[in-house]
């Protein structure tokens, strides 16, 4: 059991609301980095924050934002939801933006958002 | 940009042996990921392939050729609790982080 905790664990909106999806990361841990796995799809890239700053952004629009607390938590923001918002997204914490300090990350069991 | 290319499905026996094979095309990379994810759950790390070869860990080994743009994942004495997914997914130079396949579904039957 990993140290990463993503609230809530499932979520449905309606079409044009925002949302806030929360990730906790592991203990020693300053990079957080968010995906969106649609169902029967693999991880999408959405950003990664280290120690408190964007570090890199995937192809996603700007209502999807996000932040990072200086005890590393993150959150991801989504404005103005579509129906294609609906998917799993999931939060990975790791010691740090690189391959090496990614075989040390942990995933979180992932926030199912529906949009309705 | 990265193609990361897995089969959808695969169907194998319990104990026997099952190949997972990934291709991609992508201008560089520093390393190649391997992830189990059963349904509903977070993916888990597997693997690092950073160099060509072969790296073995228990029953699972992931193996790299960088020159031919192929990867692939082999599971050994296959049990019930391997069926799930596998995720290929590469790490690329510059800030995108893990780039994944759409990953292959395993079942294991008796």
């Amino acid at each position: 059991e990993t140290g990463v905790t993503q609230s809530p664990t499932h979520l449905i909106k309606t079409r044009g609301q925002q949302v806030t999806l929360r990730c906790s990361s592991q203990s020693g841990h300053n990079t957080v980095s968010w995906y969106q796995q649609a169902l029967g799809q693999g991880p999408q890239f959405i950003f990664q924050y280290y120690r408190e700053e964007e570090n890199g952004r995937g192809n996603f629009p700007p209502r999807f934002s996000g932040l990072q607390f200086p005890n590393y938590s993150s959150e991801l923001n989504v404005n103005a939801l579509e129906l294609d918002d609906s998917a799993l997204y999931l939060c990975a914490s790791s010691l740090a933006p690189t391959g090496q300090g990614m075989m040390d990350a942990f995933f979180g069991q992932g926030t199912r958002l529906t949009v309705v | 940009g990265q193609n990361i290319d897995q089969p959808t499905e695969m169907t194998a026996t319990e104990g026997a042996i099952v190949q997972i094979n990934c291709t991609y095309q992508t201008s560089g990379f520093n390393g190649l990921f391997w992830y189990q994810q059963h349904a509903g759950e977070a993916p888990t790390f597997l693997s690092y392939n950073v160099l060509d070869g072969l790296e073995e860990k228990g029953r699972f080994s992931s193996f790299l050729s960088r020159s031919k743009g192929y990867s692939y994942l082999l599971l050994k004495e296959l049990q019930m609790k391997d069926s799930a997914s596998y995720l290929c997914a590469v790490f690329p130079f510059g800030n995108t982080p893990l780039v994944f396949g759409k990953g292959t579904r395993l079942s294991v039957i008796a």
